[in-house]
């Protein structure tokens, strides 16, 4: 089973438009990471969250853990064409140190 | 450039090849991970060196065989491949393994490889 599930798996949204993406876990994460990804090529990390409670920013991303550190969510605050790509959460915390990443969140930013 | 450089950038391999992929990274880090992507399934992490040992193998096919000859460097050699080896492959690098890391993993472009 899926340990890490990111929702929605697609989003399309108009320029300007603010938008959320998240990842929930069943279980206590130790650190939860977030990267955006061009097609096809490596991974960009963006910030990462350890303490229950804990919101960081980025230019205009927000990115929030929950008290439980069991839920995050990336928020993008007037979308521009070069937040596109695909974002992916990663967590430690199943049972070892390794990074285990979601499947992922295309997002696509018409004008 | 993210510090962690990828080489080649695209590979296409013939079933019956032997070819290796190469990572490097002069960040200073102890840790080095391969990972492959799939469409449509998540990163799977495919191996692990922590200061030049080997300390995970995710029930890898013996057709991809890791070497890690110093903390800078990382291959993944490659033979007798299938069709569903197509993927991307990525390396990673961290500070070291088993520690909360504060700037997480450094992973490089990627390498797309096509078994044809």
């Amino acid at each position: 089973s899926q340990e890490l599930e990111q929702s929605p798996q697609s989003l399309i949204v108009q320029e300007g438009k603010n938008l959320t993406i998240n990842c929930t876990s069943s279980k206590t994460l130790y650190g939860l990471y977030w990267y955006k990804q061009k097609y096809g090529e490596g991974l960009i990390f963006l910030m990462m969250l350890q303490k229950g409670g804990e919101e960081k920013s980025h230019e205009k991303i927000t990115a929030k853990l929950d008290e439980k550190k069991q839920q995050s969510s990336l928020h993008i605050t007037a979308s521009q064409p070069s937040h596109a790509g695909i974002y992916l959460c990663g967590a430690e915390g199943f049972g070892n140190e390794k990074l285990t990443f979601g499947t992922g969140t295309r997002l696509t930013i018409i004008p | 450039e993210t510090g962690v450089t990828q080489t080649p950038r695209h590979l296409v391999m013939g079933m019956t090849n032997k070819k290796s992929l190469k990572c490097e990274q002069h960040l200073g880090h102890n840790a080095m991970y391969w990972y492959k992507q799939s469409a449509k399934k998540p990163l799977e992490l495919m191996f692990v060196y922590n200061f030049k040992e080997q300390t995970e193998n995710n029930s890898v096919p013996s057709r991809f065989s890791p070497e890690c000859p110093n903390s800078s460097h990382l291959f993944l050699h490659l033979h007798t491949l299938q069709p569903e080896d197509s993927a991307l492959y990525l390396c990673a690098s961290s500070q070291e393994q088993n520690r909360a890391r504060r700037d997480g993993y450094t992973f490089g472009s990627g390498t797309r490889l096509t078994v044809v």
